[in-house]
């Protein structure tokens, strides 16, 4: 079945050491999406790539980064967690930009 | 004003109740619309698309009323497996997707 999937489930890493979430997706959507999601709150748009064209939110931390190697992986590196950044990180993709996002299971993230 | 949003609930009702939500948007030229469905500590799954013609699939009907800048979801004949947060989404300026911070539905026996 063609998929989303985030590795790993959960991640503990300790503050200020740095961490990386991976997604990897078998339908060759163009676009991937990082979003966060903090207990009861919507999830929050970090960034998105269409294709190799990166998009960074206005109000994303410098702390987060992304790094698209080719159309099936994605990556999110958090250079130096912070207790605020423990969350259910989300990777979503779709075909083109405004159809729907199809998620993966998540990541969620403790940050100690 | 938010850039989307919803009536949090929770909304409490009895299985084979009719329930309806809400979602209201800020961006009067926005073109996309998704109604997704997400179970506690889960990722959002999508419910259904949202067309100007309204849609319905089974027993989730949804909604777009442009004027007033809202869309709608009615679920009719509610069934315990019904009990999740239920977020709509609508793209914004710069075409990104943003979701509202979601609707708590429980279906009770």
């Amino acid at each position: 079945d063609a998929m989303v999937i985030q590795n790993p489930r959960y991640q503990v890493t300790q503050f200020g050491k740095p961490v990386t979430l991976s997604c990897s997706q078998t339908l060759n959507h163009n676009v991937m999406y990082w979003y966060q999601q903090k207990s009861s709150q919507a999830p929050k748009l970090l960034f998105h790539y269409y294709d190799k064209d990166f998009n960074n939110e206005a109000d994303t931390p410098d702390n987060f980064q992304s790094r698209r190697p080719n159309t099936s992986f994605c990556f999110l590196d958090i250079r130096s967690p912070g207790l605020g950044d423990a969350a259910m990180y989300l990777c979503a993709t779709s075909r083109v930009v405004l159809e729907p996002l199809h998620f993966g299971n998540g990541t969620r993230l403790t940050v100690t | 004003r938010k850039e989307v949003e919803q009536d949090p609930g929770p909304f409490n009702v009895p299985e084979g109740a009719t329930v309806a939500f809400n979602c209201t948007y800020s961006n009067s030229a926005s073109q996309s619309f998704f109604w997704y469905r997400q179970d506690c500590r889960k990722e959002p799954k999508l419910l259904m698309s949202v067309y100007s013609s309204g849609n319905e699939d089974g027993r989730f009907t949804a909604q777009l009323n442009r004027a007033s800048q809202y869309i709608s979801l009615l679920i009719r004949d509610s069934k315990l497996s019904d009990s999740a947060t239920y977020l709509c989404v609508v793209n914004m300026w710069g075409n990104k997707l943003v979701f509202g911070a979601g609707t708590i539905l429980r279906v009770k026996s």
